[in-house]
């Protein structure tokens, strides 16, 4: 089955840059959607069609597509980023969606 | 505004049944789709699959065919998920979440917005 590979943790100082990839061999055909979920919370999406942002969603969060790999981007990180990111899209019959398997992000 | 509203937690024990509302308010119900989604505890989100609230034609993704079953009451504007012959492995948070989906230059898109808030099933003797 098909399959959307994210690292499981990532971390960053305050202020600093956060990237957080997803990789799939059909991201070229189908868009990514990427999600941000906080404990005990439903999760929100945060970018979605690859690079664009829902209204309220803060400027440092930015998408990027390049190839079979996607790129969440997190600019000047603030502690109440620190969450689980996962990204979504849809496999090769682009029937089915699927997630990735999510990433840690701790603000240090 | 739109939102879904999830049905209260539930303790069953194996091999017994649960059904799962989530109820619609702020839009057309049958305009967008509507997703499952299970999240096993500590672990990620993973799509059940979906239905279509137009013509209640159900997508299960591997893995939840036989016992998992959507289902439509449109006239309340609800979607509900069964799962028959519960299982301790069944133990998560269900949630549902509407499919925004269209076409546009570069093909088919569909996201998930907004999500319920979910529905936690424990199944345990």
């Amino acid at each position: 089955s098909y399959e959307l590979t994210q690292p499981p943790s990532v971390s960053v100082s305050p202020g600093q840059t956060a990237r957080i990839t997803c990789s799939g061999d059909a991201l070229p055909d189908h868009y990514v959607y990427w999600y941000q979920q906080k404990p005990g919370q439903a999760p929100v999406v945060i970018i979605y069609k690859d690079i664009e942002r829902p209204s309220g969603i803060p400027e440092r969060f930015s998408g990027s597509s390049s190839g079979t790999i996607v790129t969440l981007t997190i600019s000047g990180v603030q502690a109440e980023d620190e969450a689980v990111y996962y990204c979504l899209s849809t496999d090769n019959s682009g029937t089915y969606r699927v997630f990735g398997g999510g990433t840690k992000l701790t603000v240090l | 505004q739109v939102q879904l509203v999830q049905s209260g937690s539930e303790l069953k024990k194996p091999g017994a049944s649960v059904k799962i509302s989530c109820s619609a308010a702020g839009y057309t119900f049958t305009t967008y789709g509507m997703n499952w989604v299970r999240q096993a505890p500590g672990q990620g989100l993973e799509w059940m699959g979906w239905i279509n609230t137009n013509t209640g034609d159900p997508t299960y993704a591997q893995g939840f065919t036989g016992r998992f079953v959507f289902s439509l009451d449109t006239s309340v504007s609800t979607a509900y998920l069964q799962i028959s012959g519960l299982k301790a492995e069944d133990t998560a948070i269900y949630y549902c979440a509407r499919d925004l989906y269209g076409y546009d230059s570069s093909g088919h898109y569909s996201w998930f917005d907004p999500w319920g808030q979910g529905t936690l099933v424990t199944v345990s003797s």
